[in-house]
């Protein structure tokens, strides 16, 4: 079944203590993105990879890394969270660039306390 | 920053009636422009795109208008069942790299 998987779905840590949210795409796209959803806000874009070895910051890139290091594999890193990075996380992929269909993974809900 | 915001944060339609669902956007360049289906606890879902060489877009039950002049998007669902009831947020984006989403739409289907 072609998909976005995002692991783990429910996160709750501390202050300061690193932490990776994963997500996979089996789809063989080349762009991938990062999105984080708050009440009242929508969304909005982290980073974003055109291809493997390629990443930029979207609108709200601070606090966060990624890599790309293969094609299907796109991690949202957190080294040093805080609580203000609670929120609704969702990677999506689409197989050229953005200017087409974005297949969106369920979400990581992450409590930062 | 861009900023692309809907007209109404909740609608409500009798099942079978026709949805309007409204978005302005402020970036002149964006070039490409998406309305999202979220359903509740569910990640976003594709609905309809349209790109800015186009005024008018139909899908299975959904039409994108795109009002350039005005910066103005809309999406029509047609015989609204109870199955649309969702969130529905629109997309821009000028690069095809970067998106803007608006803050969504609340739709509740009353039976």
């Amino acid at each position: 079944e072609a998909q976005v998987t995002q692991n783990p779905r429910y996160l709750i840590t501390v202050t300061g203590k690193k932490l990776t949210v994963t997500c996979s795409q089996n789809m063989n796209h080349e762009y991938m993105s990062w999105y984080r959803q708050d009440p009242g806000l929508g969304l909005r874009q982290i980073y974003y990879s055109m291809n493997v070895e390629v990443t930029d910051k979207g609108d709200v890139p601070e606090g966060y890394k990624v890599s790309r290091k293969e094609k299907r594999n796109f991690p949202l890193i957190l080294e040093s969270p805080s609580p203000n990075q609670t929120s609704l996380y969702f990677c999506a992929s689409s197989f050229f660039q953005g200017n087409d269909e974005q297949f969106f993974g369920p979400g990581t809900r992450l409590t930062v306390l | 920053g861009e900023s692309v915001g809907l007209h109404l944060p909740t609608l409500s339609v009798q099942e079978g009636d026709n949805s309007i669902i409204n978005c302005a956007y402020s970036n002149s360049a964006s070039d490409y422009f998406i309305w999202y289906k979220q359903e509740s606890g569910k990640g976003p879902q594709f609905i309809i795109d349209i790109r800015s060489n186009m005024d008018k877009r139909q899908g299975q039950r959904v039409t994108v208008l795109l009002n350039k002049t005005v910066k103005h998007l809309s999406l029509q669902i047609a015989a609204t069942q109870p199955g649309d009831s969702a969130v529905y947020f629109c997309a821009e984006t000028p690069t095809g790299n970067q998106f803007y989403f608006g803050t969504g739409t609340s739709l509740t289907v009353i039976p």
